[in-house]
């Protein structure tokens, strides 16, 4: 079983459309938990930190279900330039200082 | 403030070539990790360099190896190149005793085997 896994999409959705994407992780001594972004062709930027109590930057909101082993993210009011890959990374505390990837969730915005 | 910087920034190699690629990390990271990333998927952890020593590996044969200097930067040297080898190669850099925040990667090298 892969240590992070993802729905691979895509997720094409209008302009200020709202979409949710989901991520599920296997070892359960995870301990730091990230979303980040990758445009095309383009390293991965780091979105925003998962917190336990569930954190929110602007349109963006991300949960942890710890008990489900589960993580998501929220866009809302989604823009054109939300187009982009969306990568679910886990930082277990058992593996030393190792990030584990999804293989990334795929989003175009249409106008 | 640098971010992560790499070179070359693209490569094209032949089959059974080597190649060396190179990484200067963030400014007060000390600890270096590298990542493979074939087109469509996640970048998949080759190894981590900390302290100028090999701290973990992930799945990648022997053919992967790599280095850390004394002012952190790192190499990656891919030998036998193969034709599967063909992928974008992220570096990432952070602070060991950080566990809070996430990676910071440089924009890659993308090789192409031919």
């Amino acid at each position: 079983r892969k240590e992070v896994e993802q729905d691979p999409g895509p997720f094409n959705v209008p302009e200020g459309a709202t979409v949710a994407f989901n991520c599920t992780y296997s070892n359960s001594a995870s301990q730091s938990f990230f979303w980040y972004r990758q445009d095309c062709r383009k390293e991965p930027k780091l979105l925003m930190s998962v917190y336990s109590s569930g954190n929110e930057d602007g349109r963006f909101t991300a949960q942890l279900n710890r008990a489900s082993q589960y993580i998501s993210l929220l866009i809302r009011d989604s823009k054109l330039s939300d187009s982009a890959t969306y990568l679910c990374v886990v930082r277990p505390s058992n593996t030393g200082n190792q990030f584990y990837f999804g293989t990334g969730t795929s989003l175009t915005v249409i106008p | 403030d640098a971010g992560v910087t790499q070179s070359p920034t693209h490569l094209i190699k032949t089959r059974g070539q080597q190649v060396t690629l190179r990484c200067s990390p963030k400014s007060g990271h000390d600890t270096v990790s590298w990542y493979q990333q074939a087109l469509g998927q996640g970048p998949q952890f080759i190894f981590q360099y900390y302290e100028e020593e090999e701290r973990q590996r992930g799945n990648f044969p022997d053919r992967f190896s790599g280095h850390q200097f004394p002012n952190y930067s790192s190499e990656l040297n891919v030998n036998a190149l193969l034709l599967g080898d063909s992928a974008l190669y992220l570096c990432a850099s952070n602070l060991r005793r950080d566990r809070t925040y996430g990676y910071t990667f440089g924009s890659g090298t993308r090789l192409t085997v031919v």
